[in-house]
């Protein structure tokens, strides 16, 4: 089964400097979707950027980008000049491209962020 | 553009107690979830469906049950509530692989449930 480990379970950050979170997955497919989702203290889950496995550039969303590193299983989120509406819950999701009603997600990971 | 809306968004019930949560969604997507969230958990999948009329296990089924009678609608029925239950319980829905509808999950906004 996929499994999906967010090794931090919190971190911080100044505003306007740059943080990364790091994400790491297990599976044996080669065909995968991959999810950083936020969830604010509003509790809505939002969607923040993903990734296909089969493309190799790194997906990149304004002042959020990611490091896919496939060999490796490995997912990180970069977060560049930090904003204090960045303060939430960040998870991150794993889904089969085969078994596609397979959604994993890691425990997720506490950012604050500080003035 | 509601998405994704779940009714209610807080309830406090007493062990022993029933309850159904409903989890509507109007984006026509076929494969509908239930997770819920623990601190320091992450979310869990309780059950999900792929489609209208069928349903499966997840993660933590146990003192669940589902329905899907409309591709619409998912429920997710607790028949005896146990303070195990206490959670913030989240529907999502996504569309079918390779439709062009995505391939992330929309969620709702989640219902925080205490059994005392």
């Amino acid at each position: 089964a996929q499994t999906v480990t967010q090794s931090q379970p919190e971190m911080s950050v100044q505003e306007a400097e740059t943080v990364t979170l790091s994400c790491t997955y297990d599976t044996s497919e080669s065909d995968y979707y991959l999810f950083w989702y936020k969830q604010p203290p509003s509790r809505q889950m939002i969607l923040v950027i993903r990734q296909e496995a089969y493309k190799q550039q790194n997906a990149t969303e304004n002042r959020f980008s990611v490091n896919f590193q496939k060999a490796a299983k490995s997912f990180s989120l970069k977060i560049s000049d930090s904003q204090l509406g960045d303060a939430a819950m960040y998870f991150c999701a794993y889904r089969s491209a085969v078994w596609y009603e397979k959604l994993v997600f890691g425990k997720g990971m506490k950012l604050t962020v500080n003035p | 553009n509601a998405g994704v809306t779940q009714t209610p968004k807080f309830r406090v019930l007493k062990t022993g107690q029933s309850m159904t949560l409903l989890c509507a969604q109007d984006m026509n997507h076929e494969y509908m979830y239930w997770y819920r969230q623990d601190p320091g958990m992450g979310l869990r999948l309780i059950h999900y469906s792929v489609g209208e009329g069928t349903t499966a296990k997840g993660e933590v089924p146990d003192g669940y049950n589902v329905s899907r009678l409309k591709k619409q609608n998912f429920l997710l029925g607790l028949e005896s509530a146990a303070p195990s239950q206490t959670s913030v319980y989240f529907c999502a829905s996504s569309p079918r692989p390779k439709t062009g509808g995505g391939t992330e999950a929309f969620f709702g906004q989640g219902t925080r449930l205490t059994v005392v």
